[in-house]
């Protein structure tokens, strides 16, 4: 069964520097999602993308997240200047449509940490 | 506002018991999707199941089986003949009709014993 994958599977990074995780979805899927999971607490919506742009956005993603697409496979969230709170799993997900019913594809998800 | 309650935090059980994990959803909307996600230890979501807010008939597949009460807001989940593989974190999640963005649960941590 195609799945999402995510690099890498965990990052370490100092407080203050800008990290980059990357996606590659489901090939023929066309939105993109991310969403983060701080230890031990549920899973939050951060953004999701279609068309090259931001379709919806949580209150948590905020002027130092931002999300690219740079070329037809990959799909990127960089956080600019890393705070200590940053520090969650990243989980990346892709659907081949819009809409509630559609189920989203995860993948294994990036554990960020920020020291 | 939409909110998912689990109110169980961690549940422990002998292999082979039976047992049931409980969600509450919260919702104005009159349509909307329920969904269950299996975490196992290795981090990723695994999609379960999905069910549409308009179809409130039960289904089971294989040892897994689902119980939706919309009059309750619930969306119950059952392992019949729970085995060790059956552990991982557990999370419930509504969806908008026509929306993109998840609303999880806290998610219930299963612990099946041998």
């Amino acid at each position: 069964e195609p799945e999402v994958t995510q690099t890498p599977s965990h990052q370490v990074t100092q407080m203050g520097q800008e990290v980059i995780l990357r996606c590659v979805p489901i090939s023929n899927h066309l939105y993109f999602y991310w969403y983060r999971q701080i230890l031990g607490q549920k899973v939050e919506f951060l953004v999701s993308f279609y068309n090259n742009e931001i379709s919806e956005k949580s209150e948590i993603f905020d002027d130092q997240f931002s999300v690219e697409r740079p070329d037809g496979s990959n799909f990127t969230l960089k956080i600019r200047s890393t705070k200590l709170e940053d520090s969650a799993m990243y989980f990346c997900a892709s659907s081949d449509s819009r809409g509630g019913s559609e189920k989203l594809f995860f993948g294994s998800g990036t554990q960020l940490s920020v020291l | 506002a939409q909110k998912v309650t689990q109110a169980q935090t961690e549940i422990s059980v002998v292999e082979k018991e039976d047992v049931t994990l409980d969600c509450v959803y919260e919702t104005r909307d009159t349509t909307y999707y329920l969904f269950w996600y299996k975490q196992p230890p290795s981090g990723e979501l695994v999609f379960l199941i999905r069910r549409n807010s308009f179809d409130e008939q039960n289904e089971i597949s294989g040892r897994y089986s689902w119980n939706f009460q919309k009059s309750t807001s619930s969306f119950n989940f059952t392992i019949t003949a729970s085995q060790v593989v059956d552990s991982a974190v557990y999370f419930c999640a509504l969806r908008k009709f026509y929306g993109q963005n998840f609303v999880f649960g806290p998610g219930t941590r299963l612990s099946v014993l041998p």
